[in-house]
């Protein structure tokens, strides 16, 4: 079975620092990978996901997330967060072939003015 | 907002009782999975339904069960109540493919609000 781990299980931000949040699975053939993101109060909602091509991946609100097949890994990463980015950010992975998904524990996020 | 709609919002059972939640889908979407939520963690997939029929389970026992329906609304039954079914449920809808293919594994899931389950 597949597993997602996210190491980062709080991280405390001051704004404008970089973000990096680490995301790794256990699965041997081809995945795609999605990070969701949940804001106070809200509904998870996608940020970005990775099926093929460009292992860079750009999402919405300035973030991005790198595939790195041979380290398992899909870390997404903002270059200067804003007191908004507090919320839940959860990886997920999926295998084409299969129709499950499977997230991680998630990482709250706090940024403080 | 998604379009995705659930209810109801909160609901208390005791243990052994039967629950049935609600899930609308977004306009447009034929494909609805259903997650389950405990406090800390992150969801758990319990399975997935396209054009009325299950595309897919996770680890979950046979008293979780689901429909769906022709408007793409979908249910999720859970039989004999236990305390660790307490949890916030999620429902997600997603775009199928037309004609007989099945669901895409790049589709976007859409999240609705969540049921938040307590079990007494």
């Amino acid at each position: 079975a597949q597993s997602v781990s996210q190491h980062n299980h709080h991280v405390i931000l001051s704004e404008a620092a970089s973000l990096e949040l680490g995301c790794n699975y256990s699965y041997g053939g081809t995945v795609n990978l999605f990070w969701y993101v949940q804001y106070p109060g809200q509904h998870l909602q996608l940020l970005l996901k990775y099926f093929s091509g460009d292992p860079l991946v750009k999402g919405i609100k300035g973030f991005e997330a790198e595939f790195i097949k041979s380290k398992f890994s899909f870390n997404l990463r903002k270059p200067s967060v804003q007191w908004s980015d507090t919320a839940e950010y959860f990886c997920a992975v999926n295998a084409p072939t299969g129709n499950q998904f499977y997230f991680g524990t998630g990482t709250s996020l706090t940024v403080i003015p | 907002e998604t379009g995705v709609t659930q209810s109801p919002t909160h609901l208390i059972k005791t243990r052994g009782q039967q629950v049935t939640l609600r899930c609308s889908s977004q306009s447009g979407h034929n494909t609805v999975s259903w997650y389950q939520q405990a406090l800390g963690q992150g969801p758990q997939f319990i399975f997935q339904y396209y054009r009325e029929e299950e595309n897919g389970r996770g680890n979950f026992p046979p008293r979780f069960s689901g429909l769906q329906f022709p408007n793409y609304s979908s249910e999720l039954n859970v039989n004999a109540l236990e305390l660790d079914d307490s949890a916030l449920y999620l429902c997600a809808s997603s775009g199928g493919r037309s004609g007989g293919a099945s669901w895409a594994s790049t589709d976007t899931q859409y999240f609705g609000p969540g049921t938040r389950l307590t079990v007494l």
